[in-house]
Parts: C-alpha cells; sequence; structure tokens
C-alpha cells in the first residue's frame, strides 16, 4: 500500500526557516516524481515545486527561497524553506503526481504557519 | 504560468440534480505526446485532494461513474449526473501540462 506522510510543520516567525519532510512507503521511491503542493486556508491549491531523476523545478512564488531535495536512502522528501512569509501560511501536501502515469497518491498534509 | 479560470465558483445544487463546473485555460493543454493533461480534483473539509479525471476523460479507479469529464483545447467540463450528498466540497481542475503545473480558483458544490 502507497503511503505518504508528511512532518514537520509548525509555528514560524517571518523570516524564519522551517523543513518539512514526506516519508513514504509502498513503492520504489527513487523512480518517483515527487512534488509539494500547499493550500492556504481559505485559498486554492498551488503547486510549489517538484524532483525529478536529481532536477528540481519550481514555482515562481517560492523559487530561490524554497528548495525541494529527496533522501532515496531513506525514502523521504524534503522541503527546505527559508524567509518565510505571512502568506505561506498553508497546508503542505507532498504528492506522486507525474503527469503521464496514473501514479498519483497524496499524502494528508502538514500545516505551516508563519505568525509573529 | 497557464490560467485556468473555473466558472461557477460556488454551485448549489440539489441532490439527484445534475451539476455541471466549466474550465477554461489560457492556453492550449494538448502536449508534444498526443495527450491534454488536464485534471480534475475534489477536495473534501479534512481530506487530501483526490483526483477524479485524467487526461480530460479519463475516471480514476473507484470513482463513480455519475462523474465524467470532457473537453478539448482550452475549454473543459466537470459533470456529475445526479448529485449525491457525498459530493460536497471544492472542485479543481488541474493542468498538467506545462510546468508549472497550475490549479483553477475552485468550485464551492454545496447542497
Amino acid at each position: 500500500e502507497v503511503q505518504l506522510e508528511e512532518s514537520g510543520g509548525g509555528v514560524v516567525r517571518p523570516g524564519g526557516s522551517l523543513t518539512i519532510s514526506c516519508a513514504a512507503s509502498g513503492f520504489t521511491f527513487s523512480d518517483a516524481w515527487m512534488s509539494w503542493v500547499r493550500q492556504a486556508p481559505g485559498k486554492g491549491l498551488e503547486w510549489l515545486g517538484r524532483i525529478r531523476s536529481g532536477i528540481t523545478e519550481y514555482a515562481a512564488p517560492v523559487r530561490g527561497r524554497f528548495s525541494i531535495s529527496r533522501d532515496d536512502a531513506a525514502n523521504t522528501l524534503l522541503l527546505q524553506m527559508k524567509s518565510l512569509r505571512i502568506d505561506d501560511t498553508a497546508l503542505y501536501y507532498c504528492t506522486t503526481y507525474r503527469s503521464s502515469t496514473n501514479f498519483n497518491y497524496w499524502g494528508q498534509g502538514t500545516l505551516v504557519t508563519v505568525s509573529s | 504560468d497557464v490560467v485556468m479560470t473555473q466558472s461557477p465558483l460556488s454551485l448549489p445544487v440539489t441532490l439527484g440534480q445534475p451539476a455541471s463546473i466549466s474550465c477554461r485555460s489560457s492556453q492550449g493543454l494538448l502536449y508534444s505526446d498526443g495527450n491534454t493533461y488536464l485534471n480534475w480534483f475534489q477536495l473534501r473539509p479534512g481530506q487530501s485532494p483526490r483526483r477524479l479525471i485524467y487526461r480530460v476523460s479519463s475516471r480514476d479507479s473507484g470513482v463513480p461513474n455519475r462523474f465524467s469529464g470532457s473537453g478539448s483545447g482550452t475549454d473543459f467540463t466537470l459533470k456529475i449526473s445526479r448529485v449525491e450528498a457525498e459530493d460536497v466540497g471544492v472542485y479543481y481542475c488541474m493542468q498538467g501540462t506545462q510546468w508549472p503545473y497550475t490549479f483553477g480558483q475552485g468550485t464551492k458544490l454545496e447542497i
């Protein structure tokens, strides 16, 4: 059974940093394209970035501030967030979504709150 | 970036009646491999996003056949033939053709 479990969310001050994780199981993690998506309170879904075959790509709102990495030995996806802003407050999901396949799984999300 | 525009943003429905959500993209979504990567997701309170439809009209495993997708180019539609109580939530179209992937604003379906 495929499982994705995000962790590491919490409260952080504006300008601060936080790293959240996504633990994967039930599939060959090293072969999977992985992405991060978020939903701010009362807002819609927003794709943040993805990592595939060693290449990372980011959406404009987070480019230069967020960094996606992976530890294939530990089956873990990471999202390092720096210079956090109030509007980064959101529920952060990891997903295996890849357009050309049907391999589409989502975690339950971890909440990041940026507040002074 | 490809802008996805949904309408309506709020959709009051009656149980047992049909419902329809429109999604328009700012650019065509046909990819070089011949596929159109237009998806529909359902988001219920307290749950993670659930994909209902992929490549415009293919239903994901376990999705009731009352959900259907159609469209091409830049105009797409999600239809629910007969709304059930469990369908309450927010529906998003999402394009996976061009990076960055983008979602529509969401349509809130309420009974």
